[in-house]
């Protein structure tokens, strides 16, 4: 079965600083893809970022980058200059060889401080 | 401008009855989703399209129903089998299911029995 682990519940961070998510999963297949999703307090799910299992270098979507080392199967999500906008949970989820039907962590809650 | 609707934002319902979700999208996708997402958890699949007339289970449809008539409509029937139906119902829709196919979401459906 595969599995996706988000182990901060909450984090913190000051307005105009970089900060990473954490997410770690697990599976066996060779391919699989890894989305990053934003919810903000409207409760709507934003992508914001993907990384395929065989792409070599990291994603980048503007202040939105994944440290995807495969070894270690991690996807973190890093958030450079933050903005107060940038509060919302995010989710980490992957989908995996077969039906391709992403599976979701249990999400990190960003508050970005001025 | 293209997108998912989902109505109504809001639902309320007293226990033992029946209530339909509605989800409309027009980015001429092929796959559709339900998720449910109860609060500091993730999302979880109930059911999902890839075609039209055709549908699968998800982790859990157990007092759900599905149907998919048209190519733009995957309206989700919550029954009075269902016996925690309160929560936040997202549906979704991708071109295609594969590991390149990031979601899109629509707005939400709160729904809570009285």
């Amino acid at each position: 079965a595969q599995k996706i682990t988000q182990t901060q519940p909450g984090m913190f961070v000051q307005e105009k600083e970089a900060v990473t998510l954490d997410c770690t999963y697990d599976t066996s297949d060779p391919s699989y893809g890894l989305f990053w999703y934003k919810q903000p307090s409207s409760g709507e799910m934003i992508f914001l970022i993907y990384q395929g299992s065989y792409d070599q270098q990291n994603a980048t979507e503007g202040r939105y980058s994944l440290n995807f080392q495969k070894a270690r199967k991690s996807a973190n999500l890093v958030i450079s200059a933050s903005q107060l906008g940038d509060s919302a949970m995010y989710f980490c989820a992957m989908a995996r060889g077969g039906s391709y039907i992403p599976t979701f962590g249990r999400g990190t809650s960003l508050i970005v401080h001025p | 401008d293209g997108g998912i609707t989902q109505s109504p934002k809001y639902l309320f319902r007293k226990e033992g009855q029946n209530v339909t979700l509605s989800c409309e999208q027009n980015l001429n996708h092929d796959a559709m989703y339900w998720y449910r997402q109860d609060p500091g958890q993730g999302l979880r699949l109930i059911y999902y399209s890839q075609i039209v007339n055709d549908f699968q289970k998800g982790d859990i449809a157990e007092g759900y129903s599905v149907s998919r008539e048209k190519k733009e409509s995957f309206p989700l029937t919550v029954t009075s089998a269902q016996k925690n139906p309160t929560a936040f119902y997202l549906c979704a829709s991708s071109i295609r299911q594969g590991p390149y196919n990031e979601q899109f979401f629509g707005p939400g459906t709160r729904l809570t029995v009285l």
